[in-house]
C-alpha cells in the first residue's frame, strides 16, 4: 500500500534562518507531489506541485523553493525564513494527470518562526 | 482563476441529528472535480467524499452526502447520524478537470463541533 512520510513533526526556527521539509512517497511510482501551507484559521493554499523529477511550478510567488531529487522524494526549502512563513505545511500525491484520482496527504509540519 | 467559498466558519450539531455544511465555487469551466475533505485535530487531510461536475446524481458514502447543484455553483455536504468521531475541520476543494494534474483550491473551511 502507498504511504506518505513528512518530516519534521514540528519545528520551531528564527528568523532569517534556512528551511528544509522533507517528504517521501512510498508504494507508487511517478507521483504528483505537492505542498500547501494552510495559516492559521484558513484553508490550504498550493505553494508547489511536481509532475516528476525535477519539474517543479510554483503557485505563488513566495520566499520558498522547492526541489524534487528524486522520483519519490519532495522537498521544501527556504534560504531565510520570514515571520510570514510560519503555518502549517502538508505534502501531498496523487497519480495521473486528470483530477479522477484524489490527494493523500501526510500528517503535516507545524512551522513556527521566532 | 477558480474560488471556493465556505460561508460558515463554524457549525455544531447534536450527537446523532443530521447537519449541512455550505460551499460554493466561482469556476468558468465545465469540467471539474469537486471535493470535500475532513481534518481532525490529528491534522491529517482526509478525503470525505468527490462529485464529478459531468455526473447528476449527488454522491454518496455512508452517512455524508452532497447537494451538487452545478447551475447554481453550490456544493453543500450533508452529515447524517452524526458521530463525536465527525467533529473536525471540513473543508470543500475544486480540481479542473483534464490535465490539470489534481491540483487542488479550498475554501476556507468550516469547524464542526459535535454535542454528545
Amino acid at each position: 500500500s502507498q504511504t506518505i512520510h513528512q518530516w519534521p513533526a514540528t519545528l520551531v526556527q528564527p528568523v532569517g534562518s534556512p528551511l528544509s521539509l522533507e517528504c517521501t512517497v512510498e508504494g507508487t511510482s511517478n507521483p504528483n507531489l505537492y505542498w500547501y501551507r494552510q495559516a492559521a484559521g484558513r484553508g490550504l493554499q498550493l505553494l508547489f506541485y511536481s509532475v516528476g523529477i525535477g519539474q517543479i511550478s510554483s503557485e505563488v510567488p513566495q520566499n520558498l523553493s522547492a526541489s524534487r531529487p528524486q522520483d519519490r522524494q519532495f522537498i521544501l526549502s527556504s534560504k531565510k525564513l520570514l515571520l510570514s512563513d510560519s503555518g502549517f505545511y502538508l505534502c501531498a500525491w496523487s497519480v495521473g494527470t486528470v483530477s479522477t484520482q484524489p490527494q493523500h496527504f501526510g500528517d503535516g509540519t507545524r512551522l513556527s518562526i521566532l | 482563476a477558480q474560488t471556493v467559498t465556505q460561508s460558515q466558519p463554524e457549525m455544531s450539531v447534536q450527537e446523532a441529528e443530521t447537519v449541512t455544511l455550505s460551499c460554493t465555487y466561482d469556476t468558468s469551466e465545465s469540467d471539474y472535480y469537486l471535493f470535500w475533505y475532513k481534518q481532525p485535530p490529528s491534522r491529517q487531510m482526509i478525503l470525505v467524499i468527490r462529485q464529478e461536475a459531468y455526473k447528476q446524481q449527488n454522491a454518496t458514502e455512508n452517512r455524508f452526502s452532497v447537494n451538487f447543484q452545478k447551475a447554481a455553483k453550490s456544493f453543500s455536504l450533508k452529515i447524517s447520524d452524526s458521530q463525536l468521531g465527525d467533529a473536525a475541520m471540513y473543508f470543500c476543494a475544486y480540481s479542473s478537470g483534464g490535465t490539470s494534474y489534481g491540483k487542488l483550491t479550498f475554501g476556507q473551511g468550516t469547524i464542526l463541533t459535535v454535542h454528545p
